[in-house]
């Protein structure tokens, strides 16, 4: 089983800041089948980056993956306001699709 | 568009079975070659894959979860539903159930219902 961990556990920004995000995974994560969501309070999680790098649909472009193997990273090149949420990673393509611990961006 | 809709009991007893379903509307489960899975979420903590069936049958459990999980299709209803026995209190958790965004693969999930609160108390 893939353990996917997160780092750092929360990061304090300030809107137009650089944010960077961290998913690290136990063992190498076949053909990159890494995701990111974002997520907000009450509401289900949004599908943001597929295949470690790839956007989903109506993702802006200030959203940028990368990373291959067991380390892998979120950009969000400058903060907006609605961008404050909490990230999580997930590997799939294994049949056992594990997520990561999450990563909470706030308001500094 | 595809939409998912979670239901089910919010009260769940300790020890007893949970017992949740998932109505798919805007596509037909059987009719495609997808996975369909069930994802929680304890208050205040982060996501954890519970498991996934595919349109074939097959299941794929979280192994810290396998002993007491099983998913189900019925295609009649175009829903597919979650059963976890022995439930304790750490079982608590927003439960959602979600759909990847291709065929064939077993994620990313694309499309995800609103979560159900399942509490575990006496």
């Amino acid at each position: 089983e893939i353990v996917l961990t997160q780092s750092p556990g929360t990061l304090s920004l300030s809107p137009g800041e650089r944010a960077t995000l961290s998913c690290r995974a136990s063992q190498s994560v076949s053909s990159s089948y890494l995701a990111w969501y974002q997520q907000k309070p009450g509401q289900a999680p949004r599908l943001l980056i597929y295949g470690a790098s790839s956007r989903a649909t109506g993702i802006p472009d200030r959203f940028s993956g990368s990373g291959s193997g067991t380390d892998f990273t979120l950009t969000i090149s400058r903060l907006e306001p609605e961008d404050f949420a909490v990230y999580y990673c997930q590997q799939y393509g294994s049949s056992t699709g594990t997520f990561g611990q999450g990563t909470k961006v706030e308001i500094k | 568009q595809l939409q998912l809709q979670e239901s089910g009991p919010g009260l769940v007893k300790p020890s007893e079975t949970l017992s949740l379903t998932c109505t798919v509307s805007g596509g037909s489960i059987s009719s495609s070659s997808y996975y369909w899975g069930w994802i929680r979420q304890p208050p205040g903590k982060g996501l954890e894959w519970i498991g996934s069936i595919y349109y074939s049958g097959s299941t794929y459990y979280n192994p810290s979860l396998k002993s007491r999980v099983t998913i189900s299709v019925d295609t009649s209803k175009n829903q597919f539903s979650l059963k976890l026995s022995s439930v304790t209190a750490a079982d608590t958790a927003v439960y959602y159930c979600a759909r990847p965004a291709w065929q064939w693969l077993d994620g990313p999930f694309d499309y995800w219902g609103q979560g159900t609160l399942v509490t575990v108390s006496s």
